[in-house]
């Protein structure tokens, strides 16, 4: 099976701008999770879709957004663009049991 | 609140030594407790999980892990650690219930000497 693709891997935007990105979840997995990761604040949690439902949100401001496709595929976007939005951004998908999640291998969004 | 702790930023090692990376967490009830590592510029591979059943599990690259409940933790173990375990080393947990909120720890960072 093939894992989790994250596109585009490496991203340059600067203030002000808005930037959307894409996961790919493993075949036949319905829930998409994003987490942000950056050297202050370490993994954080942005939300989960399920079924094209937004299931679970974490404590991020609105500029952050989601959705999911039919297809389970995830896009997140980010509007205004501030400085302190450079970081990895990380979707992992998960099939129906144990919470059990699986990574892509990011994509590194870097705001000048 | 969910938290997690990992006590140790960084850990230094030779190679064929014993590892312990230290987790903690706070939660209610039992939680759902994962081990990731992550190498320089990767995305995150899960080493092994916790659901319910025998405390002591096993997972992949020879890492084992023991779920306390009394201490509320859930320590990493290796008994013979390899140059290519170097790595950062994340502990997490997610509430049950089918939803897939992972609250992770600071991360150790791993360091092995030849």
């Amino acid at each position: 099976k093939a894992g989790v693709t994250q596109t585009p891997r490496y991203l340059i935007k600067t203030r002000g701008q808005q930037v959307t990105l894409s996961c790919s979840p493993i075949s036949g997995h319905r829930s998409v999770s994003w987490y942000q990761q950056t050297p202050g604040q370490g993994l954080q949690f942005l939300f989960e879709y399920f079924s094209e439902t937004q299931r679970n949100k974490g404590n991020f401001p609105g500029r952050f957004s989601g959705r999911q496709f039919s297809n389970s595929r995830s896009e997140m976007n980010v509007s205004t663009l501030e400085l302190g939005d450079s970081a990895l951004y990380l979707c992992a998908s998960s099939g129906d049991t144990y919470n059990e999640q699986f990574f892509g291998p990011g994509t590194r969004l870097t705001v000048l | 609140a969910q938290s997690v702790t990992q006590p140790d930023i960084h850990i230094t090692v030779s190679e064929g030594a014993s590892l312990e990376l230290r987790c903690n967490y706070s939660y209610g009830a039992t939680p759902y407790l994962f081990w990731y590592v992550q190498s320089p510029g990767q995305g995150l591979q899960l080493l092994l999980k916790y659901f319910s059943g025998d405390t002591l599990v096993q997972g992949i690259k020879g890492f084992e892990a023991e779920f306390k409940r009394s201490q509320s933790s859930f320590n990493l173990r290796k008994p013979s650690v390899h140059w290519s375990d170097a790595a950062e080393y994340f502990c997490a947990v997610s509430i049950s219930g089918g939803y897939n909120k992972l609250i992770f720890g600071a991360g150790t960072r791993l360091a092995v000497h030849p």
